[in-house]
């Protein structure tokens, strides 16, 4: 089973729509991220976590939001999609502010 | 600000051949630096790392030297194989109060053919 695991894999929905995205993790990490890859900008951060208490925002957070249901769970949403939120989405974890971050395999999102 | 600029792709090497990817830095400070590796499909994979000036990051057969004189952090491999066609991430962690974060370099297209 992977450590980092994100679903759904691939998501089509319509403007407007409100949107989950989810996250869970089995390498204990206390760190957790959210991060959208756009072609040619490389990865944004959205939000991060260190615990179930502490949510930060990161680089691009408005239009989004983060719930930190446990430490191995950590969900994005999507309040109303609008179509510049295609992308693909990844979660990460880490041990350490320093340390190396471990993703998932992604999430492509199409916002028609 | 703070941010990364790598080499933009796509770049294409025949097996066996040199490669360099370029990738300079700002940031106030000493940032630890990474390279990332991305296969078709999949997440993010950490390549190599190095946290203080002059150190030198390797794993399997790549490197890059951390130069604080240059602020770069080239990646290099002596001799490419077709399983290295991926998209590479040049990074910088940087502090946010008590928190540090990755600011990513936009990301180099790899391809190597037989």
């Amino acid at each position: 089973d992977a450590d980092v695991t994100q679903t759904p894999r691939n998501r089509i929905t319509k403007t407007g729509k409100r949107i989950m995205l989810e996250c869970s993790q089995t390498k204990g990490h206390d760190r957790m991220y959210w991060y959208r890859q756009d072609p040619g900008l490389g990865l944004r951060l959205i939000y991060y976590s260190f615990d179930v208490k502490d949510i930060n925002k990161g680089e691009i957070s408005d239009g989004y939001s983060v719930s930190r249901q446990a430490q191995a769970k950590f969900s994005l949403s999507l309040e109303s999609a609008i179509p510049n939120q295609t992308a693909l989405y990844f979660c990460a974890t880490s041990d350490l502010w320093t340390g190396p971050q471990h993703f998932g395999d992604g999430t492509r999102l199409s916002i028609l | 600000g703070n941010s990364v600029t790598q080499m933009e792709g796509p770049v294409t090497l025949s097996e066996e051949a040199f490669l360099t990817i370029n990738c300079t830095y700002t940031a106030t400070g000493y940032p630890s630096l990474f390279w990332y590796v991305q296969y078709p499909g999949e997440g993010l994979q950490l390549l190599l790392k190095a946290t203080k000036a002059d150190d030198k990051g390797s794993n399997k057969g790549f490197e890059a030297t951390y130069r604080k004189e240059t602020t770069s952090f080239h990646l290099e491999k002596g001799s490419v194989q077709v399983s290295d066609s991926a998209v590479y991430f040049c990074a910088q962690s940087l502090s946010s109060g008590s928190a540090r974060q990755l600011t990513f370099g936009s990301g180099t297209q790899l391809t190597v053919l037989p």
